[in-house]
């Protein structure tokens, strides 16, 4: 079982770029990597996945680097409302790994 | 993405009773079902697998006499909290997977439990 390890907390102005990595030194083959965002009193809610190489959509662009030992997650011009907690998840879903979460990176944005 | 319901959305209980929280798939439906619990300022924490039509299975140091499970349709999962203490007063979140795209959890709103 990948498990992860990301910074606690963040701290960003709006209309930057922020960057969280999250480290899984023994990633799995099989494993993919999974972003999820939560706020207060909220569930989890899916914000980007992948597996290698760069993966980008309409929220959040996603960089792994080739040997998949980490991730990051790149929130562009990050406004008030992305103030939330990210959590980094890696497994494979045939093995029922995929739900491990770790204590997640508290980003908070100020004005 | 999928939608995922809960109810009731909070709910406050006297100690000693048991609290049903349901966990529904709006637009699609899900063979397996997933609960966690979160306490404040913590992740989450997966309790157990629900399965439609058969047993759940509990993650380790998870009574399962305490949370029954019951996942008897295709579209609904319950989670039953027994005879509630106050330290059983967390946020519950179920999710689901779609088939086809089982890497990704949808989560639903949550469910806030007060014990007094």
């Amino acid at each position: 079982l990948a498990k992860t390890t990301q910074p606690i907390s963040m701290d960003s102005y709006e209309g930057q770029e922020v960057n969280i990595t999250c480290s899984h030194n023994n990633i799995a083959t099989n494993d993919y990597i999974t972003w999820y965002q939560q706020f207060p009193s909220q569930g989890p809610r899916f914000i980007i996945q992948g597996y290698k190489t760069k993966v980008t959509n309409e929220v959040a662009s996603l960089f792994i680097p080739a040997d998949r030992k980490s991730s990051t997650l790149s929130l562009p011009r990050v406004s008030l409302s992305d103030t939330a907690v990210y959590y980094c998840l890696v497994g494979d879903s045939d093995y029922g790994q995929n739900f491990v979460f770790g204590p997640g990176t508290r980003l908070s944005v100020l004005p | 993405g999928a939608v995922v319901s809960q109810h009731p959305s909070r709910v406050i209980c006297k100690s000693g009773t048991s609290v049903k929280i349901e966990c529904r798939s709006l637009d699609f439906q899900a063979t397996t079902m997933f609960w966690y619990r979160q306490f404040p300022k913590q992740s989450l924490m997966l309790m157990a697998t629900s399965n439609e039509g058969s047993k759940a299975t509990y993650e380790q140091g998870v009574e399962k006499d305490k949370f029954l499970i019951n996942h008897a349709s295709l579209t609904l999962s319950t989670l039953t909290v027994t005879s509630a203490h106050p330290e059983d007063s967390s946020f519950y979140i179920c999710s689901t997977k779609i088939a086809g795209a089982e890497e990704t959890q949808y989560f639903g709103p949550g469910t806030r439990l007060l014990v007094l």
